[in-house]
């Protein structure tokens, strides 16, 4: 089975932090995701990318960046936290562009004080 | 984006009882998947179903593609069933658009 593995199931940060999310899969996945649940609001994709270096915004990318270094990982960063930004963050990755299999990991709960 | 909307947004049924949920979506969409969110946070697919109906045990889906639809049915509910039922669809762009789920409580 397909692993997407999130570093932190709970995070709690300060205003002004900066934070790094990280996810790592383990089956060779081209395509890897962000999106961030809220109630009422279901799941919004931040960021998303579909190669090694490559990163396209979602529908609410405004405060976040990503990195793609490596195939397997992409790391989400909250440049400087606010306290909007406390959201539970999903990542997600599928294995090719009109996949329909997603791999969703646990999540990261994260509190911005 | 495309926008999808569920129905009901809460359901509590006792244990046994047989459900439908609902989605409905704004334009054509390549494909659809329903996805079950346990208590724990962890999102499981159900379905890809773009079309046609397709059954898994207890859990069943329809999707009518041509009037914007698809519904999921679970028969003999269990307790294990609680949690959140997303539905989910892609467009041109191919990202997944999410509805804003549907909360299901199973009670004993």
């Amino acid at each position: 089975d397909v692993k997407v593995t999130q570093s932190s199931r709970y995070l709690v940060k300060r205003t002004g932090e900066k934070v790094f999310l990280e996810c790592v899969q383990d089956m060779d996945h081209e395509n890897m995701f962000w999106y961030r649940q809220d109630p009422g609001l279901g799941l919004r994709l931040i960021y998303f990318s579909y190669d090694v270096k490559m990163k396209e915004k979602g529908d609410i990318p405004e405060g976040y960046s990503v990195s793609r270094e490596k195939k397997e990982r992409f790391s989400l960063i909250l440049e400087s936290a606010s306290t909007n930004q406390t959201s539970m963050y999903l990542c997600a990755s599928s294995l090719q562009r009109r996949s329909r299999g997603y791999t969703f990991g646990s999540g990261t709960r994260l509190t911005v004080v | 984006g495309i926008q999808v909307e569920q129905s009901p947004p809460d359901l509590i049924l006792q244990e046994g009882a047989n459900s439908t949920l609902r989605c409905n979506f704004s334009d054509s969409v390549n494909n659809l998947q329903w996805f079950h969110q346990n208590p724990w946070g962890q999102l499981i697919n159900l379905f890809y179903i773009p079309s046609g109906t397709k059954q898994n045990g207890r859990l069943s889906a329809t999707t009518v593609a041509t009037e914007r639809y698809s519904l999921l049915y679970i028969s003999s509910s269990q307790t294990t069933d609680s949690g959140v039922y997303f539905c989910a669809v892609t467009g041109e762009a191919n990202n997944l658009f999410f509805g804003t789920g549907t909360r299901l409580t199973v009670i004993p």
